[in-house]
């Protein structure tokens, strides 16, 4: 079964630490990787994405997630957290063959001044 | 500026009732989703729609209806069939890919909490 696991339910840094988000993934096919993120009873907002071509990515508000296709990850990383990094994060995968997005159930970032 | 509405930001239903969930883009976007989101869990496809007057069934279709009459319009409704329709619903839209494959990002609405009392 095609899935996105997102192993940690929350991550808890603290302002001007770095921060890493993981996601990993089982998929067939070449799978195209997103990160999301939404505040507090909001919809969702894109943050970054690889399709293909260089193996790390850099997206809005001073994210980056590196895909490694040996350890099927993509895990979202920002060199020094901010406390308004504060949010809940999706990992989602889609494939080149297949129209849905499979979704990781999200982890919850608490940035600590 | 472009975007994505959805309507209400909160509704309460009781048990039996019928309720339709609006969301309107004025992204000229062809691609038009409704995911449902509780607690916990990643986003669930209730139902998409990649041109006017066509839709697909998600992975949560039951006891949900949509239609897609006009490009900038694709209306949920939940019906009094869905068994636990208390959930965070949002509704999305895209550029789909040259693959069909959602390679643009997804655009998302704010939100519609629905309550069932």
């Amino acid at each position: 079964a095609q899935s996105v696991a997102q192993p940690e339910d929350q991550v808890n840094v603290a302002e001007g630490n770095p921060l890493t988000v993981k996601c990993t993934y089982s998929v067939s096919g070449n799978p195209y990787l997103f990160w999301y993120v939404q505040y507090p009873n909001r919809g969702l907002q894109f943050l970054l994405k690889y399709i293909t071509g260089d193996n790390l990515v850099k997206g809005s508000y001073g994210f980056e997630a590196e895909f490694n296709k040996s350890q099927t990850s993509f895990h979202l990383k920002k060199p020094s957290a901010l406390v308004s990094d504060s949010a809940l994060y999706f990992c989602a995968v889609s494939l080149d063959s297949n129209y849905q997005l499979i979704w990781g159930a999200g982890t919850k970032l608490i940035i600590k001044p | 500026d472009g975007g994505i509405t959805q309507s209400p930001k909160y509704l309460f239903r009781k048990e039996g009732q019928n309720v339709t969930l609006s969301c309107e883009q004025n992204l000229n976007h062809d691609a038009m989703y409704w995911y449902r989101q509780d607690p916990g869990q990643g986003l669930r496809l209730i139902y998409y729609s990649q041109i006017v007057n066509d839709f697909q069934k998600g992975d949560i279709a039951e006891g949900y209806s949509v239609s897609r009459e006009k490009k900038e319009s694709f209306p949920l409704t939940v019906t009094s069939a869905q068994k636990n329709p208390t959930a965070f619903y949002l509704c999305a839209s895209s550029i789909p890919g040259a693959t069909l494959a959602p390679t643009g990002e997804l655009f998302f609405g704010e939100g519609s909490r629905l309550t069932v009392l």
